[in-house]
């Protein structure tokens, strides 16, 4: 079964202090993994997924098949950057539904 | 392209009543996803639609809880005699196809509330 856990519900960094987003996953294929963000009072969002292997915001995210994780990283987090981020698994056979983590909500101190 | 419409945003219904929630998925699109989240909670999928067929319901609860996707119009999630426990945010999303490439482009959200 497809499982994706956030271990930590809330996260607290400083302005200018590296951030590191956890997310593991189960699944017995070949996953596609994706972090979706949503802003207050936005509608969530894609902000990248692990094929596109790119950096976005300064967010980057590395797919560690051996480890089952792909945690979000960025290195200077900035106040903008609170918000609700939610790491995506979808199975690579026809039809599997997505299944996010429970959240993680980043909230970035001045 | 509006994006994923949802209406209507706010939905307030006594215990008992029906709650008829509408999803129109971007231009183009013909796969829709339905997903509820409980206060404090993730997402949690429910549904999974194509054009007059339902893909996947696993996440459905098997009483009071239908979707459907028309050839014609809007996606439907209803709840029929609701309860409190109902009270949550229904979102939308449509992709242009199944599977992972494709990423899921979601609606503001539906906020039912059940007195």
């Amino acid at each position: 079964a497809q499982r994706v856990t956030q271990p930590e519900k809330l996260l607290s960094v400083f302005k200018g202090a590296p951030v590191e987003l956890k997310c593991n996953y189960s699944y017995s294929g070949s996953p596609e993994l994706f972090w979706y963000v949503q802003y207050s009072r936005q509608r969530l969002q894609l902000l990248l997924r692990h094929i596109s292997r790119e950096s976005i915001k300064g967010f980057t995210a590395d797919l560690n098949k051996g480890e089952t994780s792909f945690h979000l990283k960025k290195p200077f987090a900035q106040e903008e950057d609170s918000a609700m981020y939610y790491c995506a698994l979808s199975g690579s056979v026809h039809g599997q539904n997505f299944v996010f983590g429970p959240g993680t909500r980043l909230s970035v101190l001045p | 392209n509006a994006g994923v419409m949802q209406n209507p945003r706010h939905l307030v219904r006594r215990r008992g009543q029906e709650a008829r929630l509408r999803c129109s998925p971007m231009k183009g699109h013909s796969h829709v996803y339905w997903y509820r989240q409980l206060p404090e909670e993730g997402l949690k999928f429910m549904v999974y639609l194509q054009k007059e067929n339902i893909i996947d319901e696993s996440g459905m609860p098997k009483e009071r809880f239908s979707a459907e996707f028309p050839k014609e119009g809007p996606s439907i999630l209803r709840i029929q005699q609701v309860v409190r426990g109902d009270s949550a945010a229904y979102f939308c999303a449509s992709s242009p196809r199944s599977g992972g490439n494709y990423e899921q482009f979601f609606g503001p959200g539906t906020r039912l509330t059940v007195l």
